[in-house]
């Protein structure tokens, strides 16, 4: 089993939806989650960092981590063309050092 | 604040030829990353750096590939000599103690 597990894709969703996208994990010492957005030929640009569980809201982004189920989610309100792009999540513990664990992506395109 | 820096951005080379990548870490971060990522898949960790010492390496094909940081900032990522499955992104990214990571855009490394 890996220790992140994400649905690839491809999401695709008409201009103003609402997007949830969404990493389950297997090591319950994880406190540290991110989730990170990748453009096309681009390296991954960091969107949202939160410690521990709750929520932590940015603009149109909103994180949640709940760790009792192991199940981290971002969503994306009012999702615009230009928030098509593949996004990754990672997390982290202090008992494994600076070491990150990436989902495998996943492929969102947001149709006009 | 400058991110992290790579160079070069592309790099085509035949089998069996050596190449070599360049990463300059956000100032001040101590952790330094190198990353493969293949197509549709999430970084996978080649090697890690805290400062000048490599902690984990346990990824890292020492066969073919090695690293180094010079004077625990800047770092260099070989291949010698390469092959038609070495063809990927490399990403290097850095970060300070318990916290995000930050991306380079990369190097696609093509091998033919």
């Amino acid at each position: 089993q890996k220790e992140v597990e994400q649905d690839p894709g491809p999401l695709s969703v008409p201009e103003g939806a609402i997007v949830s996208l969404n990493c389950t994990y297997s090591n319950s010492a994880f406190q540290y989650f991110m989730w990170y957005r990748q453009y096309s030929r681009k390296g991954p640009e960091l969107l949202m960092y939160t410690y521990s569980s709750g929520n932590k809201e940015d603009g149109r982004f909103t994180a949640q981590v709940d760790k009792s189920s192991k199940y981290i989610s971002l969503f994306i309100r009012d999702s615009q063309p230009s928030d098509s792009a593949t996004y990754l999540c990672a997390m982290s513990s202090p008992n494994t050092g600076n070491q990150f664990y990436f989902g495998t992506g996943t492929s969102l395109t947001v149709i006009p | 604040e400058a991110g992290v820096v790579q160079s070069p951005r592309y790099k085509i080379i035949e089998k069996k030829q050596p190449v070599a990548f360049w990463c300059n870490p956000i100032s001040g971060h101590n952790t330094l990353y190198w990353y493969r990522q293949n197509l549709g898949q999430g970084p996978e960790l080649l090697i890690r750096y805290e400062n000048e010492e490599a902690v984990d390496d346990s990824q890292l094909p020492k066969d073919r590939f090695s690293a180094e940081r010079l004077k625990g900032v800047d770092s260099t990522l070989k291949i010698q000599p390469a092959e038609l499955g070495d063809s990927a992104v490399y990403l290097c990214a850095s970060s300070l103690v318990n916290t995000e990571a930050f991306f380079g855009q990369g190097t696609r490394l093509t091998v033919v």
